[in-house]
């Protein structure tokens, strides 16, 4: 499986809402239900915001939601704010166990003007 | 407090080896699946692999690219999951990190939702 195609970034204003998409194919994104989606700030591990398509983890702030339709999955952010500026990952389950168990997007960074 | 803690990067000649440790605690080692995942400096995340937990057989996958040169083992007795890195290529120059799953009650996200994340270690190859 190649990654999934995420925008390279995107930017966006305080208290705006932005939308960040995900690519994926028949084979990952468009047949499970287990996408994904990480946060990353510069020097920092990845942290989970985001599973099973729409579930948010304990104590991940409601502004941030994910959906799927299709082959494709999205993160949207609302009330942006200025600690929301970072790197974001989607990432998928795939079932192969022959190339790649798990699929992540090549990540976009968030910009917050 | 619920915590993974790299060790054992840096820098090899192409072909040589390492071994990545990873020091697990606060949380049900035993039950847990681990997984490692490498990213290049300033590129995206890959999977690297995964073990299972013993009552799994400790079944192991590996992604393609590594397949037949990285190794993923683990000690129960001292809470620990490695990455044996043998024949090593200058795509394997990344920050690796070791992972755990997400856990809600006795549901866990083993292989697609990853909660708990160490720090990374550096892994450099080059002559």
């Amino acid at each position: 499986q190649s990654a999934l195609t995420q925008p390279a970034s995107v930017s966006g204003s305080p208290g705006q809402s932005i939308t960040i998409s995900c690519s994926g194919t028949s084979s990952d994104i468009g047949r499970y239900k287990y996408v994904s989606w990480y946060q990353q700030h510069p020097g920092k591990a990845p942290k989970l915001m985001i599973y099973e398509v729409s579930n948010r983890p304990s104590g991940v702030s409601d502004r941030f939601s994910g959906s799927k339709s299709g082959n494709t999955a999205s993160l949207t952010i609302s009330g942006l704010q200025a600690e929301d500026e970072a790197d974001y990952y989607c990432s998928s389950y795939t079932g192969s166990t022959t190339l790649t168990l798990v699929v992540f997007g090549g990540g976009t960074k968030l910009t917050v003007l | 407090e619920v915590q993974l803690l790299e060790s054992g990067g840096g820098l090899v000649e192409p072909g040589g080896s390492l071994r990545l440790s990873c020091a697990a605690s606060g949380f049900t080692f035993t039950d847990a699946w681990m997984t490692w995942v490498r990213q290049v400096p300033g590129r995206g995340l890959e999977w690297v692999g995964r073990i299972q937990s013993k009552t799994n057989h400790e079944t192991t996958d590996y992604a393609a690219p590594v397949k037949g040169r990285l190794t993923i083992s683990r000690d129960d007795s001292k809470n620990m999951v490695y990455l044996q890195m043998n024949n090593l290529k200058s795509d394997d120059t990344a920050m690796y990190y070791c992972t755990a799953g997400l856990c809600i009650g006795t549901a866990c996200h083993w292989d697609d939702a990853f909660e708990i994340w160490g720090q990374g270690t550096k892994v450099t190859v080059s002559s």
